[in-house]
């Protein structure tokens, strides 16, 4: 079955860069559905970050998209996150995870990674 | 952006009884093309991630109970747990997806009485 999993350091420096891959398994990211990321500080509700295709299209939170990069690598089956500029609002568990129907931007995400927890502190 | 909003924050119920969760969202999310409201529940239990319950305000995911189910149009939606079981202990949250960004409500936890 498809699982995604993401990886990534689990500390970021403030003003630093923070950077997560998602790796696909049990399908290939380019068989037309859109993969998202997605976060959820301690103890809080879930924010959408942004969303790629595998033609590399994508969308972003509005509020974040000055500080995001999504990008997608399809011969490693992965996409990644990079959050430019932290602050400890960053600080979240950051998902990964698919949209539901294929060739469709506009659906909901069926498959979600574990999520792994990102600390802002110096 | 699309705010959503549930009712209540928390909710308390006795095993076997009906849950009911509201959101509203501060836009339609009705596209009259398709007539398909675009809004989505998931169930997030402690320490993992959120799981998806219903997407088109109605359709209940493959391996998703029929005790749980989804209606509403327009701005108005509700998610009911027609008998609460000790495994339905969570967080609720409703999506729509009718326009970007994607936005959540802010959460509604249910707990057994």
């Amino acid at each position: 079955q498809v699982q995604l999993q993401e990886s990534g350091p689990g500390l970021a420096e403030p003003s630093e860069t923070l950077s997560l891959t998602c790796s696909v398994s049990g399908s290939s990211i380019s068989n037309g559905h859109y993969w998202n990321w997605i976060r959820q500080p301690p103890g809080k509700g879930l924010e959408w970050i942004g969303s790629i295709y595998h033609s590399g299209t994508t969308y972003y939170q509005s509020s974040l998209e000055s500080r995001v990069t999504i990008s997608v690598d399809t011969s490693k089956n992965q996409f990644s996150l990079k959050v430019m500029s932290v602050t400890a609002a960053d600080t979240a568990v950051y998902y990964c995870a698919r949209g539901r129907a294929q060739w469709l931007a506009d659906d909901a995400f069926d498959i979600w990674g574990q999520g792994t927890m990102v600390t802002v502190s110096s | 952006d699309f705010v959503m909003t549930q009712s209540p924050d928390s909710l308390t119920v006795s095993l076997g009884e009906r849950a009911t969760i509201n959101c509203k969202s501060s836009q339609s999310l009705l596209y009259s093309y398709n007539n398909k409201n675009y809004l989505s529940w998931y169930q997030q239990k402690p320490g993992q991630p959120p799981r998806l319950l219903i997407y088109w305000t109605s359709t209940r995911e493959s391996g998703v109970p029929d005790r749980f189910s989804g209606s509403g149009s327009g701005t108005e939606f509700t998610l009911t747990i027609s008998s609460l079981q000790a495994e339905d202990v969570a967080v609720y949250y409703c999506q729509q997806y009718h326009t970007t960004p994607w936005t959540f409500g802010q959460g509604t936890k249910v707990e057994i009485k």
